[in-house]
């Protein structure tokens, strides 16, 4: 079955500066790769996804690259804030009529005023 | 249009009773999964059902663990005899219906299970 890896499992990082989280996969088949934000105690929350037929999606600070050869997809995170400071989780899936996603393990964010 | 509902959202059982946690999906969604969130893990799959199937159940458990989403009504995850591992946070998602379902699942608040 797939197998997803994380890094790193913390990050600190200083208001403004920028933040990247590495994801790899096993399976070359998976085809859908989202990132979910979770702050304490709350739900998942879709903030980014793509697909495999793209290599790099944006939406306002965020962005995600896919590099489909290697296996790996990362998320970037430009200029941050405060209320960025969460638990993220990238995960993937092969969409064949549904999907089931497997999650990496998550990435801890502390973004320092 | 209010998101994916869960409830309890917090359980507290004892070791052997039984623990029922239900999910009602968004409105106009059919597909509902079942993930399992131990301490400081990610989440694990456990269940994919549509209207009165289970279509995908590899990652549950083979024992004491079912899962089954009425024509009416939420979907139902149920564990029996519960022990202390089982002890976990249970999100459940939902996705819209297509040509099979699409990609994108929103997930409900979870339900907080705690066994003593």
């Amino acid at each position: 079955g797939e197998n997803v890896e994380q890094h790193p499992s913390t990050l600190s990082v200083q208001e403004g500066d920028s933040a990247v989280i590495k994801c790899t996969y096993s399976d070359s088949a998976s085809n859908y790769f989202p990132w979910y934000k979770q702050e304490l105690g709350k739900r998942p929350q879709l903030i980014i996804d793509i697909r495999s037929n793209v290599g790099e999606k944006k939406d306002q600070r965020i962005a995600v690259t896919l590099n489909k050869t290697a296996k790996h997809f990362s998320l970037h995170i430009t200029e941050t804030q405060p209320e960025d400071s969460a638990v993220y989780f990238c995960a993937a899936s092969i969409t064949t009529g549904y999907s089931t996603l497997t999650f990496g393990k998550g990435t801890m964010l502390l973004v320092s005023p | 249009n209010a998101g994916v509902m869960q409830n309890p959202r917090h359980l507290v059982r004892r070791r052997g009773q039984e623990a029922r946690l239900r999910c009602s999906p968004m409105k106009g969604h059919s597909h509902v999964y079942w993930y399992r969130q131990l301490p400081e893990e990610g989440l694990k799959f456990m269940v994919y059902l549509q209207k009165e199937n289970i279509i995908d159940e590899s990652g549950m458990p083979k024992e004491r663990f079912s899962a089954e989403f009425p024509k009416e009504g939420p979907s139902i995850l149920r564990i029996q005899q519960v022990v202390r591992g089982d002890s976990a946070a249970y999100f459940c998602a939902s996705s819209p219906p297509g040509s099979g379902g699409t990609d994108t699942q929103y997930f409900g608040p979870g339900t907080r299970l705690t066994v003593l």
